[in-house]
């Protein structure tokens, strides 16, 4: 079984500022990890993924994750907020498999990030 | 390379009609889903495909049906619209479940 929990439904920043968006997973299975971005009207696309390597991971737009296995977490940051950066976020959680055996995404309920100036 | 397209992008559909929804990608990809998302509650997973002539219920498969003739398409079926399914409808692909999806625009549907 798994799960995932962003833990703050709303994120307001100021531009030029950190970004922080928390997600915690549990899994039975080593994980991949990813976040996904949403834009108003439009479909998700992916940030950054993490499956096993190393567990810092940079990704598209300044944004990066750590995984920490003690802390069950994927925390996603940004050192400075740009206006562009407001969106909706999704962290996801799959297990590791090496073959097909029909293990399926969980998708956090989100996050949306306003960006003010 | 179009990657993931959904045809159509807004439906409005009158309580128990019927309807298809396609989803075409020419990435060769083996995998397929169709999400719903709705307000609060992420991505949802109806139905899902490990290949050419397979298909899969995932989380939220009633009321809904689906085919994958063909690698390239997966096709979502509702067969008695209900309100309760008004939302968007996501269709993703990827090589397999530890890669990355690709989405498609979405499909906006509304029943009344």
């Amino acid at each position: 079984a798994q799960s995932v929990t962003q833990l703050d439904s709303h994120v307001s920043v100021s531009e030029g500022t950190p970004v922080l968006l928390r997600c915690n997973y549990s899994s039975s299975y080593s994980p991949s990890l990813f976040w996904y971005v949403q834009h108003p009207n439009k479909g998700l696309q992916l940030l950054l993924k993490y499956t096993s390597a190393a567990t810092l991971v940079k990704g598209i737009n300044g944004f990066e994750a750590e995984f920490k296995k003690s802390e069950t977490s994927f925390h996603l940051t940004k050192p400075s907020a740009h206006m562009s950066d407001a969106a909706e976020y999704f962290c996801v959680v799959s297990p590791i498999i090496l073959t097909g055996g029909g293990n399926k995404l969980t998708f956090g309920t989100g996050t949306q990030l306003k960006v003010e100036l | 390379n179009a990657g993931v397209t959904q045809t159509p992008k807004f439906r409005v559909l009158k309580t128990g009609q019927s309807m298809t929804l396609l989803c075409a990608q020419d990435m060769n990809h083996e995998y397929m889903y169709w999400y719903r998302q709705d307000p609060g509650m992420g991505l949802r997973l109806i139905h899902y495909s490990v290949g050419e002539g397979t298909t899969a219920k995932g989380e939220v498969p009633d009321g809904y049906n689906v085919s994958r003739l063909k690698k390239q398409n997966f096709l979502l079926g509702l067969e008695s619209a209900a309100p309760s399914q008004t939302s968007v409808y996501f269709c993703a692909s990827s090589w397999d479940t530890s890669y990355e999806q690709y989405f498609g625009p979405g499909t906006r549907l509304t029943v009344t």
